[in-house]
């Protein structure tokens, strides 16, 4: 296992309440990613960091923000959360930005009621 | 943009069967190109990968190769198992940032 924890694992939540998702490593990676999974769309990329404060947009960012005050934590902030963020949320981390393997964490399923 | 296509599902077939699931991709330059697999509950884990061309990338029975010149990077394993039976994410690794771009996902279902 890449040393990658996501909390909380399961949550439900009501529309319009902020939520925030950690993802925390022990692998002293550089890169960090947040993807969301949903039917038919496989995974696509909401945010990621290349390092501590240092954070860019993926294709479907808009309702989202992040932040990354240490090397080791990447949180990803719902506002104020809608039903239609109701999803699977992956956390992945990467030594680097090229050929090497990007290590996913084993998910955490948000509910938004 | 970057993209990447594979076959949609869901697969079904008979343990022992030979597998193919086809992955294209839209790229420029040359990227890495992976093959992810899920099973239920799960995250994601690496099965195989391929950094240039002509590279073949093989585990647990599963080979894919990238082809440069039809952009390609088919999943192939001569026997399936019902052990096999997950979804199957193809994807490139992205000069910007260095992300992974995936295809749909390919869901595979072994009966014994």
């Amino acid at each position: 296992d890449a040393g990658i924890t996501q909390s909380p694992r399961h949550k439900v939540t009501e529309t319009g309440t902020p939520v925030t998702l950690r993802c925390h490593q022990t692998e002293n990676h550089r890169y960090m990613y947040w993807y969301r999974q949903d039917p038919g769309h496989g995974l696509r990329l909401i945010h990621y960091s290349y390092g501590v404060k240092d954070t860019d947009k993926g294709e479907v960012s808009d309702g989202y923000s992040v932040s990354r005050s240490k090397t080791e934590d990447f949180l990803l902030t719902l506002e104020s959360a809608t039903s239609s963020q109701t999803s699977v949320y992956f956390c992945a981390i990467s030594m680097d930005s090229s050929g090497n393997t990007i290590y996913f964490g084993e998910g955490s399923w948000l509910t938004v009621v | 943009g970057n993209s990447v296509t594979q076959m949609e599902g869901p697969v079904t077939l008979s343990e022992e069967a030979f597998l193919t699931i086809n992955c294209t991709y839209t790229a420029t330059g040359y990227p890495s190109l992976f093959w992810y697999v899920q099973y239920p509950g799960e995250g994601l884990q690496l099965l195989l990968k391929a950094t240039k061309a002509d590279d073949k990338g093989s585990n647990k029975g599963f080979e894919a190769t990238y082809r440069k010149e039809t952009t390609s990077f088919h999943l192939e394993k001569g026997s399936v198992q019902v052990s096999d039976s997950a979804v199957y994410f193809c994807a490139l690794r992205d000069n910007q940032g260095g992300k992974l771009i995936f295809g749909q996902g390919t869901e595979l279902s072994v009966k014994p």
